[in-house]
């Protein structure tokens, strides 16, 4: 079946510019997860979803970052008036639920540049 | 197909005593990374060893990766209640094109009973 997909997979943006990055879940899959990656380094948390519960913003480094998820399913991530430190890889996650210990299944990310 | 594959699936200790989680994979990597998953929440990143390093340590944690073998172990000493989750390791390799991709193996799951 389709996996995680995000989009676009690669944005190139001006700072100070807004971005909206799409993501995709697996069917099915009531919990979803973004993270951010800078090259060479580790997955950086950023906010998650369950079902209908109030996210778990506790990763956001700032208030330009912001995400929803509408109808449980398409995710999407908001970055406000952009900044050269914001370049990075934008990765997304969705597991099964987030009662218990469910493997994550990830897209194959967007690459941010902010010039 | 994953890259890499933690053994054991599933790990029950008592608390006080070391967990010893192993990681194998297949091919050249860039870096090697632990990450820690409790009940279902966001990944956590722990700790991050570099091809050309052989062991690292931080806190509790001590890492280590043995290139030839293309494997890593990660050892939690006097573990705890709270340290029980999920353990996952992941692969930065590079894939091409300028890009690199990270690749999780399926975890541990680690129980520490007080």
């Amino acid at each position: 079946g389709a996996g995680v997909s995000q989009s676009p997979s690669n944005k190139v943006t001006e700072k100070g510019k807004d971005v909206e990055l799409r993501c995709d879940p697996i069917s099915g899959h009531t919990a979803l997860y973004w993270y951010r990656q800078s090259l060479g380094q580790g997955l950086e948390f950023l906010i998650y979803f369950q079902g209908n519960s109030a996210p778990d913003k506790s990763g956001l480094p700032s208030d330009r970052f912001s995400a929803e998820r509408t109808g449980g399913s398409v995710s999407t991530l908001t970055i406000q008036r952009t900044e050269q430190r914001d370049s990075a890889m934008y990765r997304c996650a969705s597991s099964l639920e987030a009662g218990g210990l469910y493997e994550q299944y990830f897209g194959p990310g967007t690459r941010l540049t902010v010039t | 197909s994953q890259q890499g594959e933690e053994d054991p699936q599933a790990l029950s200790i008592q608390e006080g005593e070391n967990a010893t989680m192993n990681c194998s994979y297949k091919t050249s990597i860039n870096n090697l990374q632990w990450y820690r998953q409790n009940s279902g929440r966001g990944l956590v990143h722990l700790i991050l060893i570099r091809s050309n390093e052989r062991e690292k340590h931080s806190g509790r944690l001590r890492v280590t990766l043995d290139t030839s073998k293309k494997s890593s172990s990660l050892l939690i000493t006097a573990s705890r209640a709270a340290d029980t989750a999920s353990y996952f390791c992941a692969t930065d390799a590079y894939s091409g094109a300028g890009s690199y991709q990270l690749t999780f193996g399926k975890g541990t799951k680690l129980s520490v009973i007080p």
